[in-house]
């Protein structure tokens, strides 16, 4: 069964402070895998997909990095503004995406 | 920039009534999907479908379960006879291609089952 694990469950950062959250994944063929953010009561926005071992995308202060078994959301001196919960999200086969639980970061000035 | 949009917002209805929440994808879109989360829980896929037809579905659309492309804008999910376990927010979302392309949601409509 495809699965995705996203750590931590919650992160608290104070402005500036940088940090990582991490995305893993055992399925059987990953086509595709998508960062989200969510705020509160609102739909998932698309942040990026990643496709491939090697692959890195950024955004304003969020970078997007894979692996064979993960992936990760870097963000570089955070805002509160960047307070939020991220999904990931991979898509194996066919259209669907497979959701992981999210990380809920809170960032103080 | 262009947006999903979803009608109603919050829907409150009572248990065994069926609901139509409604969306617009985005104009040039041509795939069209349908995800659920349960406060507190993940987001789960529900169906996808394209070219007038469901393209593939999760085991929670079943037979109470249906969607419909009623015009040239408009896709609709349908609950046939709601359930107190339906509430959750639905979403609605659209791509341009069957690829691994961006895949855009809209706010949401939050279904209340009392």
């Amino acid at each position: 069964e495809d699965q995705v694990t996203q750590s931590p469950e919650a992160l608290r950062l104070q402005e500036g402070e940088s940090s990582s959250l991490n995305c893993s994944y055992t399925v059987s063929g990953l086509r595709g895998l998508f960062w989200y953010r969510q705020d509160p009561g609102k739909g998932p926005e698309f942040l990026f997909t990643l496709y491939s071992a090697g692959e890195e995308k950024e955004k304003e202060r969020l970078k997007a990095t894979l692996t064979k078994k993960e992936s990760f959301l870097h963000i570089t001196a955070p805002k509160p503004e960047d307070s939020a919960t991220y999904l990931c999200a991979v898509q194996v086969y066919g259209n669907k995406l497979v959701f992981g639980a999210g990380t809920i970061l809170r960032v103080k000035s | 920039e262009p947006e999903v949009t979803q009608t109603p917002s919050h829907q409150v209805t009572q248990m065994g009534q069926e609901v139509i929440l409604r969306c617009v994808p985005i104009s040039n879109h041509l795939y069209f999907y349908w995800y659920r989360q349960i406060l507190g829980q993940k987001v789960e896929f529900l169906v996808s479908f394209y070219n007038n037809e469901i393209s593939e579905k999760s085991e929670i659309f079943d037979d109470q379960f249906s969607v419909e492309r009623p015009d040239g804008s408009n896709f609709t999910l349908k609950i046939r006879s709601t359930k107190l376990e339906d509430s959750a927010m639905y979403f609605c979302a659209s791509r341009r291609d069957s690829g691994t392309g961006e895949l855009f949601f809209g706010e949401g409509s939050r279904l209340t089952v009392l």
